[in-house]
């Protein structure tokens, strides 16, 4: 298996909601990330996981937690977006995070959209 | 800041050798290229990377200047599926520094 899942694949969400994205791969990559892609933008870093541990957290606002409950699983749980949160978001996972130069492994994303 | 420079946007025959170029200027030693794709409302697609010497594999050659300040992409062969944006971004091989950050990119488009 070289993929990283992501579900679901389209998410509308009111602004009250609490919901949550899931990434999951099976290749034994101990690296694993979220972005965030605005429309017409390239993809932005909002999360690091190194060995299930949060290692990087680029001043993501605290309405975004995410959590790794173990190697192969990633969620992102969302409580009281605001409408410009829409956007895609994209999971990803590498070797290892720091020593491997390989190329990360990309989910296609869920698209969310806050009314 | 930006550490990579690439055209907006460039246009290519179907069946053609595309030729993405990237400036690094500001590169250091230990710090390594890759390139990846981003196909419309798709993930983005890792091609290939390289730290001084030229690499191929069954997607691409990456071609990178002997003073490591420059590197050219290329797709031997351009498809229709070609079409994407490709992101060119330089990165450390290790210690604490695993962020990937995207740059703009280039709109590759590939005409029949």
């Amino acid at each position: 298996d070289t993929e990283v899942t992501q579900t679901p694949k389209h998410l509308v969400m009111g602004m009250t909601n609490k919901k949550s994205l899931k990434c999951e791969q099976h290749m034994g990559h101990r690296a694993m990330y979220w972005y965030k892609q605005k429309a017409k933008k390239p993809p932005e870093l909002m999360f690091v996981y190194s060995y299930e541990k949060l290692s990087i957290n680029e001043s993501v606002p605290s309405r975004f937690s995410p959590e790794c409950p173990n190697s192969s699983l990633l969620n992102l749980h969302l409580h009281a977006l605001q409408p410009e949160d829409s956007a895609l978001y994209l999971c990803a996972s590498g070797r290892n995070a720091g020593t491997s130069t390989d190329g990360y492994t990309f989910g296609s994303g869920t698209r969310l959209t806050v009314v | 800041d930006a550490k990579t420079t690439q055209p907006t946007s460039m246009d290519c025959a179907e069946g053609r050798a595309a030729n993405l170029p990237c400036n690094h200027s500001t590169i250091s030693g230990n710090e390594y290229v890759y390139w990846y794709r981003q196909i419309h409302s798709q993930g983005p697609q890792y091609i290939i990377h390289g730290l001084k010497n030229n690499e191929t594999n069954e997607m691409a050659s990456l071609i990178i200047t002997e003073d490591r300040k420059s590197s050219t992409l290329i797709l031997p062969h351009a498809t229709l599926r070609d079409t994407a944006v490709y992101y060119c971004i330089v990165r450390d091989s290790g210690g604490s520094n695993y962020k990937l950050t995207f740059g703009k990119g280039t709109l590759l488009t590939v005409n029949p």
